[in-house]
């Protein structure tokens, strides 16, 4: 039973456009959400989070937009830019029940030249 | 300031042995996770230690067990290793200082394990 999921594994985004990338999550009890970016052969790196209190966080180009009425949350990249290509992990979890992170698959993002 | 380590990098072991894999953790962090990350999958929440002591486990079966030592480092064992134990093993320390982890985990490169 996967509680988060990222149902593109893949998705090729033209460089200087605005990559979405789409999470869903069945767990109501969720209030504290993360993307987390991978590169080959390294750990995956905190990119940004939000809390359930919120439906919008903004860093630079990264932008997190949260609607918990339908469970779902999304990564906006503007601009996309080559460095960005990667593989990008949705994650949740329960801040005041326990410290188990649940991630999803990924999606794989690919920066067009 | 000195990023999560992880040793080996790479193993391999066949059916039944046993692997230890080890993890030092992020200066200033008192809190360490495992998790393991199969082959189009993502990372999966084995267990994380605080205080050298266990604190939450996720679906995984006794052999799979820790430690974490005065200095934060860690270990990670696994016994009687099956073939499905093939995967990237993550470990991930954060600045815990109460109850409750925001999540912003600070991973290693991972380990490697191939079981044949």
């Amino acid at each position: 039973d996967q509680q988060v999921k990222q149902n593109s594994p893949s998705l090729s985004v033209q460089e200087g456009r605005i990559s979405i990338l789409n999470c869903d999550y069945t767990n109501s009890m969720f209030d504290y959400f993360l993307w987390y970016k991978k590169y080959p052969a390294e750990g995956p790196t905190f990119l940004i989070s939000i809390s359930s209190i919120k439906d919008k966080n903004e860093d630079g180009r990264f932008t997190v937009f949260l609607n918990k009425s339908a469970k779902h949350l999304s990564l906006h990249i503007v601009p996309s830019q080559p460095g960005d290509s990667a593989v990008y992990f949705c994650a949740a979890s329960e801040v005041n029940r326990d410290d188990k992170i649940i991630f999803g698959k990924g999606t794989r993002l690919h920066i067009l030249p | 300031e000195t990023g999560v380590t992880q040793s080996p990098t790479h193993l391999i072991k066949t059916r039944g042995q046993q692997v230890t894999l080890r993890c030092s953790s992020q200066s200033g962090h008192n809190t360490v996770s495992w998790y393991q990350q199969a082959l189009g999958q993502g990372p999966q929440f084995i267990f994380q230690y605080y205080r050298e002591e266990e604190n939450g486990r996720g679906n995984f079966p006794p052999r799979f067990s820790g430690l974490q030592f005065p200095n934060y480092s860690s270990e990670l064992n696994v016994n009687a290793l099956e073939l499905d134990d093939s995967a990237l093993y993550l470990c991930a320390s954060s600045p815990r200082t109460g109850r409750g982890n925001t999540g912003e985990l600070f991973f290693g490169e991972g380990s490697r394990l191939t079981v044949l």
